[in-house]
């Protein structure tokens, strides 16, 4: 079983649409994470977030917005895509702000926006 | 906020050498945890290796081993007997403990390519 999910795996739309990316953890861990993977291959934290407290990177763009419906999942939703975010998506989980074990990531989903 | 250097953009090795990956990092933390992820090109990130800040005894994973320097700031990786699947990207990371608004900071990679 696939410990942390996403999907889908690769995502081609144009700019202007809206989309969203959906995640999914098997590992009973309540704090959930979002980093985008830039061309040069650079992560970056999104956001950070469980059941009670979201936090945003500043750096990201209001457009961008998760969404939990529960403690298992952690979806990202983007509004009016650009070409600028083109780019990896990873997902990611641990058990509480901690972390003393790091994270457990998603295999990605590749956004292309054209 | 903390920052993490790895200075090496490209390594190339042969199969069965040792190859050490380095990192630095940048913090006013005294508690703090590092890790090295490897990212093949499967794209999935893998942990390969953690430490604790206030272990002075370097952490060990198999072929796997860091050399971690506290005072330098200093955290490099060791590859021993290198293998064709250890082909990847190498990401040095960096964790306060407690975590915190920065999550993961990581560095900007390693492409370490193992030729046959």
């Amino acid at each position: 079983d696939t410990a942390v999910s996403q999907t889908p795996k690769y995502l081609v739309t144009q700019m202007g649409n809206d989309k969203s990316i959906k995640c999914e953890q098997n590992l009973g861990h309540d704090t959930m994470y979002w980093y985008k993977q830039d061309s040069k291959k650079f992560l970056k934290i999104m956001f950070s977030y469980n059941n009670k407290e979201l936090i945003i990177n500043e750096t990201v763009p209001n457009r961008f917005s998760p969404k939990s419906p529960d403690k298992a999942h952690l979806n990202l939703h983007i509004n009016s895509l650009e070409l600028g975010d083109s780019a990896v998506y990873f997902c990611a989980s641990s058990q509480g702000w901690q972390a003393d074990y790091g994270y457990t990531f998603g295999s990605g989903t590749r956004l292309t926006v054209v | 906020a903390q920052t993490v250097t790895q200075s090496q953009p490209e390594m190339s090795v042969q199969e069965a050498e040792t190859v050490t990956l380095s990192c630095t990092y940048d913090t006013s933390e005294n508690n703090y945890y590092l890790f090295w992820y490897k990212q093949p090109p499967s794209r999935q990130m893998i942990l390969v290796i953690r430490q604790e800040a206030y272990k002075q005894q370097n952490a060990t994973e198999n072929r796997f081993s860091v050399n971690f320097q506290k005072a330098a700031k200093s955290f490099s990786l060791k590859i021993s007997d290198s293998q064709l699947g250890d082909t990847a990207m190498y990401f040095c990371a960096f964790m306060k403990q407690g975590g915190g608004a920065d999550g993961l900071t990581f560095g900007k990679g390693t492409h370490l390519i193992i030729q046959p």
